[in-house]
Formats: C-alpha cells, sequence, structure tokens
C-alpha cells in the first residue's frame, strides 16, 4: 500500500523566515497531494492540495511543488507569522473513491 | 458547504463499556466515509473505510470486531468501540469524500471526538 514519509518531524523558525517541509510517497498511482495544518484537539485544516497534472501551486504565503518523477512534493510557506505555528501533514491518495493516507507530521514553530 | 458533524466531542467511559460516535454530512451525501484514530502526538492513521450500504473494509492490523462500523444511509455513518479498554483512548476522527463544483474531489473531516477509556 501507499506509504507517505514526512521531514522534517520538527521546525523552529525565526518569524519572517520560509519554512520547507518535505514528503515523499511510494505510490506512483497516487495523483492528489493535500496539505493540512492541525491545532491541538482540532480537525486538520486543508491549506493547499496540488493534483499529479500540474508541478506548483501557490497561495499567497503557501505553495506546493510536485515531482512526480522523484515522488517527492514540499510545502513552502514564506514570511512565516507566529500563528503559522502548527503541526503540518502531507498526505496522498490515489483516486476520487481511495482514501487519504497521512504522514507522520512536521511541528513547526515560529520565534518571535 | 460539505460539513460533517462528529459527536460527541469527547467522552469518558469505563473499561469494558461501549462507545459509539457519529458522524453526520449535512449538507451534502456521503458515499464513503473514512475512520482515523490519532494518539497524541502521532499522525492519523486510517482505521476503516465504509461505503453506504456495504460492509467495512478495515486496515491491517484493526480489530472488525471491535471497532464496528455502520454506515447504513448516505448520511449517517457510526463508529462503535466496543469493550473499551484504556488502550483505547485516542482522538477519534471521520472524513467524508466531497466532490466539488469544479468536478475535483476533496476530504471533509469531522471535528473529532476524544475518547479516554478509565
Amino acid at each position: 500500500g501507499e506509504n507517505v514519509e514526512q521531514h522534517p518531524s520538527t521546525l523552529s523558525v525565526q518569524e519572517g523566515d520560509s519554512a520547507v517541509i518535505k514528503c515523499t510517497y511510494s505510490d506512483s498511482a497516487s495523483n492528489y497531494f493535500p496539505w493540512y495544518k492541525q491545532e491541538l484537539g482540532k480537525r486538520p485544516q486543508l491549506i493547499i492540495d496540488i493534483r499529479s497534472n500540474v508541478g506548483e501551486k501557490k497561495d499567497q504565503r503557501i505553495a506546493v511543488t510536485l515531482n512526480k518523477t522523484a515522488k517527492h512534493f514540499s510545502l513552502h510557506i514564506t514570511e512565516t507569522q507566529p500563528e503559522d505555528s502548527a503541526v503540518y501533514f502531507c498526505a496522498a491518495s490515489k483516486g476520487s473513491a481511495s482514501k487519504i493516507i497521512f504522514g507522520s507530521g512536521t511541528r513547526l514553530s515560529i520565534r518571535p | 458547504g460539505a460539513v460533517v458533524s462528529q459527536h460527541p466531542s469527547w467522552v469518558i467511559c469505563k473499561s469494558g463499556t461501549s462507545v459509539k460516535i457519529e458522524c453526520r454530512s449535512l449538507d451534502f451525501q456521503a458515499t464513503t466515509m473514512f475512520w482515523y484514530r490519532q494518539f497524541p502526538k502521532q499522525s492519523l492513521m486510517l482505521m476503516a473505510t465504509s461505503n453506504e450500504g456495504s460492509k467495512a473494509t478495515y486496515e491491517q492490523g484493526v480489530e472488525k470486531d471491535k471497532f464496528l462500523i455502520n454506515h447504513a444511509s448516505l448520511t449517517l455513518s457510526t463508529l462503535t468501540v466496543t469493550s473499551a479498554h484504556p488502550e483505547d483512548s485516542s482522538f477519534y476522527i471521520c472524513s467524508a469524500r466531497v466532490v466539488k463544483r469544479t468536478g475535483n474531489y476533496g476530504y471533509t473531516f469531522g471535528s473529532g471526538t476524544r475518547l479516554t477509556v478509565v
């Protein structure tokens, strides 16, 4: 089955700097890659997603890149702010009726 | 739109008792519901996939007789933790697949249930 690996497990950056979180997936049939932000005790919130027909997507300070050949995808957050502090999960899915498999998560801390 | 309402948000039960968690899709029909479990500081681990009107598909290592899933209608899926033990204490969360106006699909999550077994 699909396996999603995520790095780093923790990340601390200075406010205003950029943060990058990387994921790899194992199943080449995966075609949907969402990123979620989760605050303690709450549901995951979708922050951006990318499908396999594009290589990059951007939404204000957040961007995601996808390399299908290498089976890598990354989340980039620029101009980080204190409210960006949370746990971020990458995930992968193979199709419209398929389950999402989550990465292990990255705890992002923004230093003031 | 595409809201999944999950109840209860938290529950404390005694060892050996059963607990039912409900997820309702409020403004769409959820043909497929995914159930996840999340232990503290860990990722969301898929437990099972339920399809309306059919038996759930359980992930390897998940006891189907302990975690009973029912998806009898297009708007309601339930997870019952039977004979709960302290090691079942966790955050349980459901997720439904949603088809967007663009034709693309996404997933929407319930708010989660914090289960504590004492």
